[in-house]
């Protein structure tokens, strides 16, 4: 299978724990992003990455997220200090650079993770 | 006013028929937009994207665009109980802005 994985697919946490999400983007694209949807709501951005730079952070990215792509490839989102508000579907995306691709963006199975 | 407004639905249509999905948006400058299919408990599913004015078909699904009236929206012909979903459309600004916005998608229904 050649595109977006995403771990772990579900998580159930108690508030005020951490918890890490990884996504693995196609293997040839340079861009991922990361959205979190809510029941009823269209996918919100949260932040994306060219290569291993994030170029830009949502307002809704609040200093208890953090995501990173070390050396490009892969991403961590972190949460710390969850809190109910966070339960919803997190969505990694990916696309490929470049005039022919036009920023088409191709979503893994998301992480549900849901908050006690 | 939403950055990206779609009518909720539910949307019913009897198999074969077509199906009419709209969607407007605020942003003058967006140039790229796209229609997603979602599955209950999926994530999204790239169906189509359309970049100029006019109409882009692929197989029964057509994509319409009109950027001066701020307005896209996706036919689906000979409708199927498989095309039953919900239907988000999504707009990326082309000011060096990365993100798409989404609406809060169509749910759609095919009555066999």
């Amino acid at each position: 299978d050649t595109g977006v994985s995403q771990d772990p697919r579900h998580k159930i946490t108690k508030r005020g724990q951490n918890v890490t999400f990884r996504c693995d983007p196609i293997s040839e694209h340079n861009r991922l992003y990361w959205y979190r949807q809510t029941l009823g709501q269209g996918p919100e951005f949260l932040t994306y990455f060219q290569n291993e730079a994030q170029l830009e952070k949502s307002r809704l990215l609040s200093d208890r997220f953090s995501a990173e792509r070390p050396k490009g490839s892969f991403s961590t989102l972190e949460i710390q200090r969850t809190e109910q508000g966070d339960s919803a579907m997190y969505l990694c995306a990916s696309s490929l650079v470049g005039d022919r691709a036009r920023n088409e963006q191709f979503f893994g199975p998301g992480t549900r993770l849901t908050v006690l | 006013q939403k950055e990206v407004e779609q009518n909720s639905g539910p949307l019913s249509v009897p198999e074969g028929a077509i199906a009419s999905l709209n969607c407007t948006y605020s942003d003058r400058g967006s140039q790229s937009f796209f229609w997603y299919r979602q599955y209950s408990g999926k994530s999204p599913e790239l169906i189509m994207s359309i970049y100029s004015n006019g109409d882009k078909e692929d197989g029964r699904f057509t994509a319409q665009l009109n950027k001066a009236s701020q307005y896209v929206s996706l036919l689906i012909r000979d409708s199927q109980p498989s095309d039953s979903a919900t239907y988000l459309c999504a707009v990326k600004s082309n000011f060096g802005n990365e993100k798409l916005t989404f609406g809060t998608g169509t749910r759609l229904t095919i009555i066999p």
